[in-house]
Order: structure tokens, then C-alpha cells, then sequence
């Protein structure tokens, strides 16, 4: 069964730098083929991709975050991370992780996070 | 960027009707589009991939379809349960983009 986490701050303020962890199960990213992408979703709004990383440490970042964005991984532990500098109010949102093979089939719950003074 | 343009944005449908959401692809993505369905305070769960193959346990009267950039999701009687918001994903390329989602109501 596959299984996967968010966990995070919950609430930083701005300018800070927002770490998310994903804790998961039931895969490995040392797979050929496997990945974990980072998505998040402002309350009532829609989804937006964020970034991807690869069981080769292949990473892609959507660069609408303009180089705020750095994507990892903890394969012996079965962790994946993100972290996103310099947050903003519009940071503020819920964020996913979710395993890729070809698709994003399996998603977390999702950590909220808001970013406030 | 690869643009989804999704449509409609909401419908309110019953339960004797064909539902049916689209999701046009600004450029070709080879099939490379899924579809998930997300109900409130709830992640996205997949229904589709690869544009027709319906993902495991999914029900059948869920399906996928592709004319030119064009790509439909179905629900065929469809069930009070299928009530949620239904997006479009590309992977064709980064950056990944997600349609703006369609909200489903049954009556």
C-alpha cells in the first residue's frame, strides 16, 4: 500500500523560508522510473505543480517560483523536501506531495500552511 | 507553457444524464493527460491516465477520450458520490499544468 505525508509549519511569517517534508511508504525513489512531486492549492482555488525530482535526482521546477524553489530526497529514509524562500502571503495554501510513475497516482493529505506577520 | 483550458466550470447535472468535461491542450501532449477528482478538504484522487486507461478501482462508468487536443472525461450515470471538482493535468512537459477545474452537482 502506498502511502504518503506532508508535514510542515504551519504558520511562518513573511520573508522566512517554508520546509515541507514528505514521509512515504510503500515505494521506493531508489526505483527506476519513480518520483515525488510537490503541488499546492490556495483555499478554494485550483492546483499548481511545483516541482518534480527523480529516482536519478533528475529536478524540474515550474518557473513561475522564479528560483525559489529546491527540491530533495532522503531515499534511505523515504523522504522527500521542499523548500521555498523568501515566502509571501500568496504562499499561503494547502501542499501536496505526490508519487509519480508517468502519473501522479497517489497523493498525501496535504500540510496547510500560512504565511502571515 | 502548455495552456489546459477546461470548460465548463461547473454543471449541475442528474443522475440519468452523460456527464462530459474537456480539456484542450494548447499544443500537443501525446496522451500525456490525467484526470482526478477532489472533493472538499480532500486530496486529488486519480480517475484517468494516460488519457483513457482508467486507473485501478475506479468505477467504469468513468472514461477517457481524445479528438485532435481535445480531451474529454465521461461519467455515464454518473452517482450522487461523483459529486466534487474534477481537474485536467498535463505531464507532457514541465511545468506540469492542471486545468482550473470543473465543479460537479448532482441533483
Amino acid at each position: 500500500q502506498v502511502t504518503l505525508k506532508e508535514s510542515g509549519p504551519g504558520i511562518l511569517q513573511p520573508s522566512q523560508t517554508l520546509s515541507l517534508t514528505c514521509t512515504f511508504s510503500g515505494f521506493s525513489l531508489s526505483t527506476y522510473g519513480m518520483g515525488v512531486g510537490w503541488i499546492r492549492q490556495p483555499s478554494g482555488k485550483g492546483l499548481e505543480w511545483l516541482a518534480n525530482i527523480w529516482w536519478d535526482d533528475d529536478k524540474y521546477y515550474n518557473p513561475s517560483l522564479k528560483n525559489r524553489l529546491t527540491i530533495s530526497k532522503d531515499t534511505s529514509n523515504n523522504q522527500a523536501f521542499l523548500k521555498i524562500t523568501n515566502v509571501d502571503t500568496a504562499d499561503t495554501a494547502t501542499y501536496y506531495c505526490a508519487r509519480i510513475i508517468r502519473v501522479m497516482d497517489a497523493w498525501g493529505q496535504g500540510a496547510s500552511v500560512t504565511v502571515s506577520s | 507553457d502548455i495552456q489546459m483550458t477546461q470548460s465548463p466550470a461547473s454543471l449541475s447535472a442528474s443522475l440519468e444524464e452523460i456527464v462530459t468535461i474537456t480539456c484542450k491542450a494548447s499544443q500537443g501532449i501525446d496522451d500525456y493527460l490525467s484526470w482526478y477528482q477532489q472533493k472538499p478538504g480532500k486530496s486529488p484522487q486519480l480517475l484517468i491516465y494516460d488519457a483513457t486507461s482508467l486507473a485501478d478501482g475506479v468505477p467504469s462508468r468513468f472514461s477517457g477520450s481524445r479528438s485532435g487536443t481535445q480531451y474529454s472525461l465521461k461519467i455515464s450515470r454518473p452517482q450522487v458520490d461523483d459529486s466534487g471538482i474534477y481537474y485536467c493535468l498535463q505531464s507532457y512537459s514541465t511545468p506540469y499544468t492542471f486545468g482550473a477545474g470543473t465543479k460537479l452537482e448532482l441533483k
